[in-house]
């Protein structure tokens, strides 16, 4: 079974500072790596995926994530926070194949508040 | 292009009522995906359907809960004698053919069901 695990329920940073929003996960075989942001009250949003090839991935809204196989996880980065990233943070994992493949399965979420 | 629209927003049931929620993908997607979103808890994948199929059931609850995406109109996910357990906001998501595995989902803003 594909797991997903956000150590950090909550992340605060200072605005103009780096952040991180941490992500491990687990599963059999190669992982399809996702971020999505939720604001209250809506959907999420897309920010970037880890599919395969470089293992640095950039996404929308100046965010990054890094893909570490031997450490499992997929970290959230942005060089400089602002407010209006004040938000939700989903990472997922998807398998490629097999068994739960069409399943995306979500951490529990990072609130990200930056601090002005 | 409309994003995936979900209604109704906001929905209020009593216990064993029935509920209805419903889904239309964004223009040219073919898979509808549930998921249900508990308070606290990150997103949890109910269901995976194409136009008159269901191809991943393995998430719904084996009583009460039933989903479909007709060949007309938009998919309906329909909670019969809801119970307080039920309350949750209800995500759906579709994608378009041949990115099942690698691409990414387009989520609606929930459906917020509350059962008194």
């Amino acid at each position: 079974a594909q797991s997903v695990a956000q150590p950090e329920d909550q992340v605060n940073v200072a605005e103009g500072n780096p952040l991180t929003v941490k992500c491990t996960y687990s599963v059999s075989g190669n992982p399809y790596l996702f971020w999505y942001v939720q604001y209250p009250n809506r959907g999420l949003q897309f920010l970037l995926k880890y599919i395969t090839g470089d293992n640095l991935v950039k996404g929308s809204y100046g965010f990054e994530a890094e893909f570490n196989k031997s450490q499992t996880s997929f970290h959230l980065k942005k060089p400089s926070a602002l407010v209006s990233d004040s938000a939700l943070y989903f990472c997922a994992v998807r398998t490629p194949s097999g068994a739960g493949s069409y399943q995306l399965t979500f951490g529990k979420g990072t609130k990200l508040s930056v601090i002005p | 292009n409309a994003g995936v629209m979900q209604n109704p927003r906001h929905l209020v049931r009593r216990r064993g009522q029935e509920a209805r929620l419903r889904c239309s993908p964004m223009k040219g997607h073919s898979h509808v995906y549930w998921y249900r979103q508990l308070p606290e808890e990150g997103l949890k994948f109910m269901v995976y359907l194409q136009k008159e199929n269901i191809i991943d059931e393995s998430g719904m609850p084996k009583e009460r809960f039933s989903a479909e995406f007709p060949k007309e109109g938009p998919s309906i996910l329909r909670i019969q004698q809801v119970v307080r357990g039920d309350s949750a906001a209800y995500f759906c998501a579709s994608s378009p053919p041949g990115t099942v595995n690698t691409g990414e989902l387009f989520f609606g803003e929930g459906s917020r069901l509350t059962v008194l």
